[in-house]
């Protein structure tokens, strides 16, 4: 079955650049989209089709998505950019998500 | 501006089944454009799929839950519900209704989630 990776947690200082990426077979080919979970909330879409941003999200949100690996960049990462990521696909009917990613703004 | 909400008993005893029904509002559920599914996060995990429908009644399910799980829809109320059979402590979670796009499938719209305790 097809999986997607995510490392579970990545670190960051405030005002630096946050990378979190997201790894399957081929999926550069399929469309990759990014949510945010904080706590108590529902999931927030941030990235959609590998790299557009729906309104409201901020620019400093950029995404990727070539070969193996989709990548979710967060520029000049905030305090209040700490969540939960995770990735997801659609695939053959399938919706798959990767594992998540805890983001710490140290 | 569309809105999910999931509604339906926050405690459900094991082995009995648990129902999710699922208010569209703000649009309508027979668009060609997109999929009505359901997601779940059991505490301390991660998002889990649990399977889709179409306006027409054409549904996908996670091969994991195909066998305890049914989705179904409603045009004419504009909703649409899960029926997951056989419940075990394991399926304890927050539950979400969302809609997906039909082509990339972006989740581009979640209901609040409700909260679903296994119990007895």
């Amino acid at each position: 079955s097809y999986e997607l990776t995510q490392p579970p947690s990545v670190s960051v200082s405030p005002g630096q650049t946050a990378s979190i990426t997201c790894s399957g077979d081929k999926l550069g080919h399929k469309y990759a989209s990014w949510y945010q979970r904080k706590p108590g909330q529902s999931p927030l879409l941030v990235i959609y089709q590998d790299s557009k941003r729906p309104s409201g999200i901020p620019e400093r949100f950029s995404g990727s998505n070539s070969g193996n690996t989709a990548t979710l960049t967060i520029s000049g990462t905030q305090a209040t950019d700490e969540a939960d990521f995770y990735c997801q696909a659609w695939d053959t009917s399938t919706v798959l998500f990767g594992g998540g990613t805890k983001l710490t703004v140290l | 501006q569309l809105q999910l909400q999931e509604s339906g008993p926050g405690l459900v005893k094991p082995s009995e089944t648990l129902s999710l029904p699922c208010t569209v509002s703000g649009g309508s559920i027979s668009s060609s454009s997109y999929y009505w599914g359901w997601i779940r996060q059991p505490p301390g995990k991660g998002l889990e799929w649990i399977g889709s429908i179409y306006y027409s009644g054409r549904t996908y399910y996670n091969p994991s839950l195909k066998s305890r799980v049914t989705i179904s829809v409603d045009t004419s109320k504009n909703q649409f519900s899960l029926k997951l059979y056989s419940v075990t402590a394991a399926d304890t979670g927050v539950y979400y209704c969302v809609r997906h796009e039909a082509v990339a499938g972006t989740l581009d719209s979640w209901g609040q989630g409700t909260l679903v305790t296994v119990s007895s």
